[in-house]
């Protein structure tokens, strides 16, 4: 595999249910990100972490949590979600630690659908 | 808050037309980078352009970046089907945060 990867592609799943996503870099970058890309908003940065530190939170509600637990790995724990959060959530990585000059690399995302 | 607008939101052409899209912002950037976003892919960077007025070309894609770095054009000569998806751009800010645009969705009419 190269790249960036995420799993799963699409996610159905009902508010009270807790359900992970899940994001492998292949290229040896230091720095990952999660961002949320809804139909009518621009794409929105929810965390940043780098060398596997989380350095930004942008404000995002605690029924997201993320863990770095490698620099190759990122995870984004659900719970209780709302409809509203359906969304298209995508990963990114870059090589540097969390500039935002540096190319970012996008995996495929994971469409998720909150009934 | 930074807002990026892209314009047109929307737009579908014929093959072998040109066309241009926008980004405006009322923010001075650092850098400004063009990503085109493929139906079920993440965003796929095309350029990125640093100094004001500068013009970088990719084959049929033309990137310029405004005089006073606030805002910046895709010009595409003679689109072709391959051209369609979603364009965005994204512009770095003095302290290295990447705010993206609202999006250009365009489609090629073969």
């Amino acid at each position: 595999e190269t790249g960036v990867t995420q799993t799963p592609r699409h996610l159905v799943m009902g508010m009270t249910n807790k359900k992970s996503l899940k994001c492998e870099q292949h290229l040896g970058h230091n720095a990952m990100y999660w961002y949320k890309q809804s139909a009518k908003k621009p794409l929105e940065l929810m965390f940043v972490y780098s060398l596997e530190e989380r350095v930004e939170n942008n404000s995002v509600p605690s029924r997201f949590s993320p863990e770095c637990p490698n620099s190759s790995h990122l995870f984004l724990h659900l719970h209780t979600l709302q409809p509203e959060d359906s969304a298209l959530y995508l990963c990114a990585s870059s090589p540097f630690p969390a500039g935002g000059a540096d190319t970012q690399y996008f995996g495929p995302g994971t469409r998720l659908t909150v009934l | 808050t930074q807002l990026l607008e892209q314009s047109p939101q929307f737009l579908s052409i014929q093959e072998g037309e040109n066309l241009t899209v926008y980004c405006n912002s009322s923010s001075v950037f650092s850098s400004l980078q063009w990503y085109r976003q493929e139906p079920g892919e993440g965003p796929v960077l095309l350029v990125t352009v640093v100094t004001g007025g500068e013009v970088k070309k990719l084959k049929r894609l033309t990137f310029q970046f405004g005089d006073a770095r606030k805002d910046s054009s895709l010009h595409i000569t003679a689109a072709q089907p391959g051209d369609t998806g979603l364009y965005l751009c994204a512009g770095v800010s003095g302290n290295e945060k990447l705010t993206f645009g609202t999006g250009t969705r365009l489609t090629i009419i073969p």
